[in-house]
């Protein structure tokens, strides 16, 4: 079947790094996407990955391995207003987006 | 960037009644447009795709005759919840696919609080 797993919850520190870690398993690979979700609100598009490798977007940065089935999202200095839930979706061979339940990642002061 | 619009943002109806929730797509045309539904502190959930010109395509689980979606136009996708019941309170969100790009990235409306008394 088609699943998607990434934690539950992280808890990080003002102008610090975290790394939200993303596996999946999907029908054929279109792609990895990661959305940004803050409360009440409908996600934001942060990045797309469909080649080996890590992007580098600002403060976030996100990597791909299609044979490991590994995909991380890393973000650097981190600030108050990340906290947010990070959703990671994999897109399958009909480019329907498979969805992991996102992880709340929580920054302390 | 690209920019949906959802619309309206909150709605508290009485059980019973129907509500129709409206998305379009601005800058854009969305040959397909997609609805979710999401839970308190639960990933979104693909309620069904939404093709302009044909019907909509229902997830496994979700009653097509009580979620009905229209994708008249290449800018505009409704979803009309009818009877509503207070089970069916929840954020739904909808998001389309800018077809001129190639990443294929979803761009999402901002989302509809219905509250069923």
């Amino acid at each position: 079947g088609q699943n998607i797993d990434q934690p539950t919850e992280m808890t990080a520190t003002e102008g610090a790094i975290v790394q939200i870690n993303c596996t999946y398993q999907t029908s054929g690979f279109n792609g990895l996407f990661w959305y940004q979700q803050h409360a009440g609100e409908a996600p934001t598009f942060l990045s797309y990955n469909v080649l080996d490798g890590l992007e580098e977007k600002g403060r976030f940065s996100s990597f791909l391995s299609r044979s490991k089935g590994y995909s991380y999202l890393l973000l650097k200095e981190l600030q108050m207003k990340d906290s947010a839930s990070y959703l990671c979706a994999a897109s399958d061979s009909n480019y329907q987006l498979i969805w992991g339940a996102g992880t709340k990642l929580i920054i302390k002061p | 960037g690209a920019v949906v619009s959802q619309h309206p943002s909150r709605v508290i109806c009485k059980s019973g009644t129907s509500v129709k929730i409206e998305c379009r797509s601005l800058d854009f045309q969305a040959t397909t447009m997609f609805w979710y539904r999401q839970f308190p502190k639960k990933s979104l959930m693909l309620m069904a795709t939404s093709n302009e010109g044909s019907k909509a395509t229902y997830e496994q689980g979700v009653e097509k005759d009580k979620f009905l979606i229209n994708h008249a136009s290449l800018t505009l996708s409704t979803l009309t919840v009818t009877s509503a019941h207070p089970e069916d309170s929840s954020f739904y969100i909808c998001s389309a696919r800018d077809g001129g790009r190639e990443t294929g990235e979803l761009f999402f409306g901002e989302g509809s609080r219905l509250t069923v008394l």
